[in-house]
């Protein structure tokens, strides 16, 4: 069945620091990506998404890259901020069942 | 625009209780989903409507667990009887369209905690 697995955390980073949070999947077909976020006491919020192969998704100064060849879609950011302190979960959604399966989700912290 | 509302926001109950959840879609969203996510894991899909229609209720623990969209619109979930394990929060999402390219947008959800 459809799959992703991520990084486990937490995670605790200082500002500016470069963050990798990796995640890989397994699914049938050709599956679509993404990233949400939750801030804490806030609700789930898309980051970014990628729906093919090779598709950069960013947003907010976080990429990620759907690389077919390897099943992953890591999430990148060059510099974090306090404010990216959040629980971050990578997802899919495959063709025929149009419903997403989520990773365990990472909790990152960045301090100042 | 406003997003996707539930109510409550909070709830506590004995095991064996009944309790209900109340979700509003982004108007004019045709997909309703409910997601459970327990403490540490990523949300799981229990059920999806697509208008009033159910699409996926695989998932869904049909003998304590049941959900209705009326008219297409809101929507309410309801656990009857509640056992421990359903501590949970409970996410109402909604949809444009039925699409794997579509965004899911997410309430606040409903902490629900079974004592």
């Amino acid at each position: 069945g459809n799959s992703v697995t991520q990084m486990e955390g937490p995670v605790t980073l200082s500002e500016e620091a470069f963050l990798t949070i990796n995640c890989t999947y397994t699914a049938t077909g050709y599956p679509s990506l993404f990233w949400y976020v939750q801030y804490p006491g806030e609700g789930l919020q898309l980051l970014l998404k990628a729906t093919k192969a090779d598709d950069k998704g960013s947003n907010k100064g976080f990429e990620a890259t759907y690389r077919k060849e390897t099943t992953s879609f890591h999430l990148e950011k060059g510099s974090v901020q306090v404010s990216d302190s959040a629980v971050y979960f990578c997802a899919l959604m495959s063709g025929g069942s149009e419903k997403l399966v989520f990773g365990k989700g990472m909790k990152l912290t960045v301090n100042p | 625009e406003a997003g996707v509302a539930q109510s409550p926001r909070y709830k506590i109950i004995e095991k064996r209780q009944s309790v209900a959840f109340w979700c509003n879609p982004i108007s004019g969203h045709a997909t309703l989903y409910w997601y459970q996510q327990i403490l540490g894991q990523g949300p799981k899909l229990l059920i999806q409507f697509q208008n009033n229609g159910v699409v996926d209720d695989s998932q869904l623990p049909k003998d304590r667990f049941s959900a209705e969209r009326l008219k297409g619109v809101d929507s309410t979930l309801k656990i009857q009887p509640a056992k421990l394990e359903d501590s949970a929060v409970y996410l109402c999402a909604s949809s444009f369209q039925f699409s794997r390219t579509d965004t899911q947008y997410f309430g606040p959800g409903t902490r629900l905690t079974v004592l």
